[in-house]
């Protein structure tokens, strides 16, 4: 089945130590998002692909960055995890825009010690 | 700027009741409007997408409707079930971009 696959599903890491998560997508589609969910909150957008075009949103902290070297992965690094940035790390596809629906995948859940 | 708001923010309910989730937002240049369900600690599974020329969309037992002129769209949910017990998000993207503008849910639990 076409699909929106994270791995890990939970990632423990430490304080100041870089982690990076990964997301691939069987769907072929062009966007690509990345989500941070924090308990009981909505998602909030940290950044998007459209194809190669990379989108940063303004209050992302320069502690997040993203590569997605070809359509079907992308990876979010987090290169000096604090511990407000334990949450919920979304990954979501779009075919092609704003008339098109967002498939998630399951999720990684980042703890930081 | 949108803002997408969600109330109730939870909601407990008697098995077999109908209800009705509710998802209001400011900006009423949509393209469409999507409904998500989240489980606990999981990702975003989608309900139904709703186009903004549409009026409603059905899927099984839930039926979203949209009403674009005051900024409303309503999830009804028909006979509810234990199983349904969940998280319940709405999304719009905003105007001129892909980018999606979440409500903070409502927390729905159905009582066996």
């Amino acid at each position: 089945d076409a699909m929106v696959i994270q791995n890990p599903r939970y990632q423990v890491t430490q304080f100041g130590k870089p982690v990076t998560l990964s997301c691939s997508q069987t769907l072929n589609h062009n966007v690509m998002y990345w989500y941070q969910q924090k308990s009981s909150q909505a998602p909030k957008l940290l950044f998007h692909y459209y194809d190669k075009d990379f989108n940063n949103e303004a209050d992302t902290p320069d502690n997040f960055q993203s590569r997605r070297p070809n359509t079907s992965f992308c990876f979010l690094d987090i290169r000096s995890p604090g511990l407000g940035d334990a949450a919920m790390y979304l990954c979501a596809t779009n075919p092609s825009g704003s008339y098109n629906e967002q498939f998630f995948g399951p999720g990684t859940r980042l703890t930081v010690l | 700027k949108q803002e997408v708001t969600q109330i109730p923010a939870a909601l407990s309910v008697p098995e077999g009741e109908n209800l009705v989730l509710n998802c209001s937002f400011t900006d009423s240049a949509i393209y469409n409007l999507q409904w998500f369900r989240q489980d606990p600690g999981k990702g975003l599974t989608s309900l139904l997408l709703i186009q903004s020329s549409q009026r409603e969309q059905t899927s099984g037992r839930l039926n979203a409707s949209l009403d674009k002129s005051s900024g409303r769209s309503t999830l009804y949910i028909a006979a509810s079930q234990p199983g349904d017990s969940a998280t319940y998000l709405c999304a719009v993207p905003t105007s001129g971009t892909y980018k999606y503008i979440f409500g903070t849910g409502t927390r729905l639990k159905v009582l066996a």
